[in-house]
């Protein structure tokens, strides 16, 4: 079955970029998508189709996706951006998840 | 206002089984595929099932495929999980989440089971 890979945990100082990875087998040839998660509430998506941003999401979220790895950037980090982020893609019929990575802003 | 509502979460036995529904409002339901995913307490997201906008096409995770069914009601806006022959791996807090694009774009607030004698 196919796996994404993060990794467990990333920390930033405030004001600085943010980077998290997410790995599978030629990902870069599936749309990944990307959740973040507040302690206590539901996922919101906040990257799709690899770079694209929902309405409501600041332009310092940014994505890309090549080769075996998609990326989650945040740029200018704020306290408020400290969560879990989850990347996502599908594989055939079924919806993969990564394993979360939980960002810290210190 | 795009709306999810979960409900029917409870405590149940191993070997047990429930429904879950998820009322929707807000969005025009019957445009829209939906998916159920679950969270263990402090795991990771795992998805568990999809139906397509008129239930024609239905997927499951190999976790619970031959245990759950998902379905749904055009008419009513609701999507519903039939769980069954429940274990212990099986207790977590259950969202209901709208398709879009591949991705699941609005989640309801998630409703808890748990599995336990």
């Amino acid at each position: 079955s196919y796996e994404l890979t993060q990794p467990p945990s990333v920390s930033v100082s405030p004001g600085q970029t943010a980077s998290i990875t997410c790995s599978g087998d030629k990902l870069g040839d599936r749309y990944a998508y990307w959740y973040q998660q507040k302690p206590g509430q539901s996922p919101v998506l906040v990257i799709y189709q690899d770079n694209k941003r929902p309405s409501g999401i600041p332009e310092r979220i940014s994505g890309s996706n090549s080769g075996n790895t998609a990326t989650l950037t945040i740029s200018g980090t704020q306290p408020m951006d400290e969560a879990d982020y989850y990347c996502q893609t599908w594989d055939s019929s079924t919806v993969v998840f990564g394993g979360g990575t939980k960002l810290t802003v210190l | 206002e795009v709306q999810l509502v979960e409900s029917g979460g409870v405590l149940v036995q191993p070997g047990g089984s429930l429904r879950l529904s998820c009322a929707v409002s807000g969005f025009t339901f019957s445009s829209y595929d939906m998916h159920w995913v679950r969270q263990a307490p402090g795991k990771g997201l795992e998805w568990v099932s999809y139906i397509s906008t008129s239930g024609s096409i239905i997927y499951y995770a190999d976790s619970v495929r031959g245990r759950f069914t998902i379905s749904r009601d055009n008419a009513k806006n609701s999507l519903y999980l039939q769980l069954n022959s429940l274990s212990a791996e099986d207790t977590a807090i259950y969202f209901c989440a709208r398709g879009q694009a591949r991705s699941a774009d609005y989640w309801g607030q998630g409703t808890l089971v748990t599995v336990s004698s």
